[in-house]
């Protein structure tokens, strides 16, 4: 099995430019979640989405945007990129929000490879 | 803002020591999990423990959680070089019944030399 595919895992941009990073997992889980990692700070979410339909902000969602096309797939947009956007990205799904919705709890989450992107 | 803290930031033992990495968090949790991350990889699930669980083993792996003290410790025995990688505790942060998301921590960098 894939399991959670990022594409692409490695981007430069000039600030100012925008591009849209994918992700794709296929283990039919409901919620999704997009996470940057930089040196010292940890992983930090950005965005969101618990199930099909629904997105919400986490600690860090200035500069971003997210589309969930489908359950599928989940997008994370940068619209104008900016060099404090230079970082790794982490796509991340789980069958279910962690303690959320149905009751259910002990979610944990499968994680990308991650994106490396430069923002020059 | 970030819900759990690792201590210590890096570790380095040798082969066949035992390690201990400490997370500390804020606030009330349903659960608390551990997560390897080896270099230039993403984040692989180790273990997970339960507020009402006091200890978890898994191989060897013991996981311990002290809801009072809000803290949890992850002890890996007997170290092999492959054990060299990050770790990171994230919890889920409750409110009003229930939470949506994991918050990592900064996490331990663990390097263990042959």
């Amino acid at each position: 099995n894939a399991g959670v595919t990022q594409t692409p895992k490695f981007q430069v941009l000039k600030t100012g430019q925008s591009m849209t990073l994918q992700c794709a997992q296929d283990m039919n889980h409901n919620s999704m979640y997009w996470y940057r990692q930089d040196p010292g700070m940890g992983l930090r979410l950005i965005y969101y989405s618990a199930s099909e339909g629904t997105t919400d902000k986490g600690e860090v969602p200035n500069g971003y945007n997210v589309s969930r096309l489908n359950k599928r797939e989940f997008s994370l947009r940068l619209e104008s990129a900016a060099p404090s956007q230079t970082s790794v990205y982490f796509c991340a799904s789980s069958e279910y929000p962690p303690s959320g919705y149905s009751g259910l709890t002990n979610e944990k989450l499968f994680f990308g490879s991650g994106t490396q992107l430069s923002v020059l | 803002s970030q819900q759990g803290e690792e201590d210590p930031q890096a570790l380095s033992i040798q082969e066949g020591e035992n390690a201990t990495m400490n997370c500390s968090y804020k606030t009330s949790i349903n659960n608390l999990q551990w997560y390897r991350q080896n270099s230039g990889r993403g984040l692989v699930h180790l273990i997970l423990i339960r507020s009402n669980e006091r200890e978890k083993h898994s191989g060897r792996l013991r996981v311990t959680l002290d809801t009072s003290k809000k803290s949890s410790s992850l002890l890996i025995t007997a170290s092999r070089a492959a054990d060299t990688a990050s770790y990171f505790c994230a919890t889920d942060n409750l409110w009003q019944g229930g939470s949506e998301k994991l918050v990592f921590g900064k996490g331990t960098k663990l390097t263990v030399n042959p």
